[in-house]
């Protein structure tokens, strides 16, 4: 079963600090998602990531992947209030039939 | 950009009821479909697979009497909610994958809200 793990599931964080999300998965992929959710939205794509050593950027949000460990990180810079969302990691599992299968989520409070 | 339309986006009904939502992808062609459902501050739970012009696939403990998925054409899947009861009530989200492929694996729609009364 492939079984995808973030942590933290819950952040509470001030404006203006730096912070990681962590995305840990059972199975061999080179493709993870990271997605953003808005209370009572559904889901929207922030960073596509299909190779080792992948790294993008958005405004103050860094996605990196490292397929050898398993693990991809969301690392939030100087983080704003806009920026309070449920943070959802997924993976490509190519042995499950190429489902995407979704991490608990990340759910970020960023406080003024 | 792809586009996947979801319809209705809230649906309050009485218990008993069947329920219909569609799910079109706008701008291209899905081969594949996905259902997804979501409890309350909780992850996407992937419900069933539906290929156009075959059965659709269930996950495991998803009963398929109960959840109805049609994929008549590459454009549209439909998931029907028979019999609705109040334990049915969630978040239903569908995604659509384009038969081109491309770096998305799915494009989502807006999710529909489910109330059974």
């Amino acid at each position: 079963e492939l079984k995808v793990e973030q942590n933290p599931l819950f952040l509470s964080m001030q404006e203006g600090k730096n912070y990681t999300i962590y995305c840990n998965y059972s199975t061999t992929s080179d493709r993870l998602y990271w997605y953003r959710q808005d209370p009572g939205k559904s889901l929207e794509s922030l960073f596509v990531l299909l190779s080792n050593g992948a790294v993008k950027q958005e405004g103050r949000l860094m996605a990196s992947l490292d397929t050898k460990a398993r693990l991809s990180t969301l690392h939030i810079t100087a983080a704003v209030h806009d920026l309070s969302a449920t943070y959802f990691c997924a993976v490509v599992g190519m042995e499950y039939g190429n489902k995407l299968v979704f991490g608990a989520g990340t759910i970020l409070r960023v406080k003024s | 950009g792809a586009v996947v339309s979801q319809h209705p986006s809230r649906v309050i009904c009485k218990s008993g009821t069947s329920v219909k939502i569609e799910c079109r992808s706008l701008d291209f062609q899905a081969t594949t479909m996905f259902w997804y459902r979501q409890f309350p501050k909780k992850s996407l739970m992937l419900m069933a697979t539906s290929n156009e012009g075959s059965k659709a696939t269930y996950e495991q403990g998803v009963e398929k009497d109960k959840f109805l998925i049609n994929h008549a054409s590459l454009t549209l899947s439909t998931l029907t909610v028979t019999s609705a009861h109040p334990e049915d009530s969630s978040f239903y989200i569908c995604s659509a994958r384009a038969r081109s492929g491309g770096e998305k694996p799915q494009h989502f729609g807006d999710g529909t809200r489910l109330s059974i009364l």
